[in-house]
């Protein structure tokens, strides 16, 4: 069984807007903290943002900052990324993650097998 | 924003060693991180906390700091190991950084 699957990936326009999902197996999701990750064609693996296990902080990257939303539902194990405002520098495979390290550091240990996002007009 | 520095590419004969660098001011003071992309897969970390490696992670894999740069090392290197390789830290400034990636030829 995969771990993580990640699902809503597609083809939207400049400005448009997606959500993506991660669905989680094993009860992992509730006591983790969570990020997305995407792999740019460029760019390579840029990390998106995080989700703290309780849904409540969150941290995003600059370049998604105000446009992208991390939020998350444990009692159906998912993780959402909603994309707004979307632009073509936003194409990527989209990756979930889970993390681990505490307080000391974070890494990522368990990583979906991705969604592919395109943006063109 | 903050940067970790990593060389494009690296090539290897198969049965030698491949020193992969990633540097940055950050590395001092923060845990680094390796991960291994193969094409059309999903990112493996196959290195955490500078030099400690995941269960199922060969000893041919191993990290190491010194000063403001980090190294994964890789050993008796197969045609298995081409890939992306990925440094990464976290800081509770700058938060999530990766390095740029190294694409890794076994010749």
């Amino acid at each position: 069984e995969v771990p993580l699957v990640e699902s809503g990936g597609g083809l939207a326009r400049p400005g448009g807007s997606l959500r993506l999902s991660c669905i989680a197996s094993g009860g992992i999701l509730s006591s983790a903290w969570m990020s997305w990750v995407r792999r740019t064609p460029g760019k390579g693996l840029e990390w998106v943002g995080r989700s703290q296990s309780d849904g409540v902080t969150t941290h995003y990257a600059a370049p998604v900052k105000g446009r992208f939303i991390i939020s998350r539902d444990n009692s159906k194990n998912t993780l959402y990324l909603e994309m707004t405002s979307l632009k073509i520098e936003d194409t990527a495979v989209y990756y979930c993650a889970t993390e681990i390290g505490g307080a000391r550091y974070v890494a990522f240990d368990i990583w979906g097998l991705g969604t592919m996002v395109t943006v063109s007009s | 924003s903050y940067v970790l520095t990593q060389a494009p590419s690296v090539s290897v004969a198969p049965g030698q060693t491949a020193r992969l660098s990633c540097g940055g001011d950050l590395i001092g003071p923060n845990s680094v991180h390796w991960y291994q992309q193969r094409p059309g897969q999903a990112p493996v970390l196959i290195v955490y906390d500078d030099n400690d490696r995941p269960s199922g992670i060969p000893e041919r894999f191993s990290g190491s700091i010194s000063g403001n740069s980090a190294t994964l090392t890789i050993t008796r290197v197969e045609a298995g190991d081409e890939a992306d390789y990925y440094c990464q830290v976290w800081d509770s400034s700058t938060d999530v950084v990766f390095g740029g990636g190294t694409k890794l030829t076994v010749l």
